[in-house]
């Protein structure tokens, strides 16, 4: 069946340095990918998506790009805030029911001023 | 207001007690989800509801029962609590009106359930 991998944390930086979470994903269709964000003590909230090959979801500064080449969709963001601290979820849509989400396992964003 | 509420927040209870888990939502969404977050496995899907008629098993459905009282309204039983069933429980809701999966899907802030 369909799974997501994402890379396992804590991911620790310093404010301001760059970020990449690695998140890959077997599909046998055309899933849209997701990234959800989960800050302390609240639910999961949407932070992008893309819907299909080549597609950039982009929100907060953060940035995706569905590779389908490379089956990929790392989140990016060029200059991290304290305030970005969160575990961050890759997600995609059930390639046999378009109504289910499947997600990884989270990666534990901590930045330090 | 939060849109997706879930009651109770906290809930300590022993093995073999029944226990409900409650949400509501004021989006007016007609799809809503039931999951359980686990420390390194991310989010499981139990139970989901397409309208108040429709209810399907998820991942892990076994050991919950659901009941979809009304659009808005959206419980989760445990009919014999056991200490596995120790967790974070997540609802949540989306648009049927697109009728994908590319619609957002809105959380609830989470029951955190301990099964002593």
């Amino acid at each position: 069946g369909d799974s997501v991998t994402q890379m396992e944390g804590p991911v620790t930086l310093s404010e301001e340095a760059f970020l990449t979470i690695n998140c890959t994903y077997t599909a046998t269709g055309y899933p849209s990918l997701f990234w959800y964000v989960q800050y302390p003590g609240e639910g999961l909230q949407l932070l992008l998506k893309a819907t299909k090959a080549d597609d950039k979801g982009s929100n907060k500064g953060f940035e995706a790009t569905y590779r389908k080449e490379t089956t990929s969709f790392h989140l990016e963001k060029g200059s991290v805030q304290v305030s970005d601290s969160a575990v961050y979820f890759c997600a995609l849509s059930d390639s046999y029911n378009t109504d289910k989400l499947i997600f990884g396992t989270g990666t534990r964003l901590q930045v330090f001023p | 207001d939060a849109d997706v509420t879930q009651t109770p927040r906290n809930r300590i209870t022993k093995t073999g007690k029944r226990i409900m888990l409650e949400c509501s939502q004021t989006k007016g969404h007609d799809r809503m989800y039931w999951y359980r977050q686990d420390p390194g496995l991310g989010l499981r899907l139990i139970y989901y509801s397409f309208d108040v008629k429709d209810i399907n098993k998820g991942e892990i459905s076994d050991g919950y029962s659901v009941s979809r009282q009304a659009q808005a309204k959206f419980s989760l039983s445990l009919e014999s609590a056991i200490p596995n069933q120790t967790a974070l429980y997540f609802c949540a809701t989306s648009d049927a009106a697109s009728g994908r999966a590319t619609d957002t899907q809105y959380f609830g802030p989470g029951t955190r359930l301990t099964v002593l």
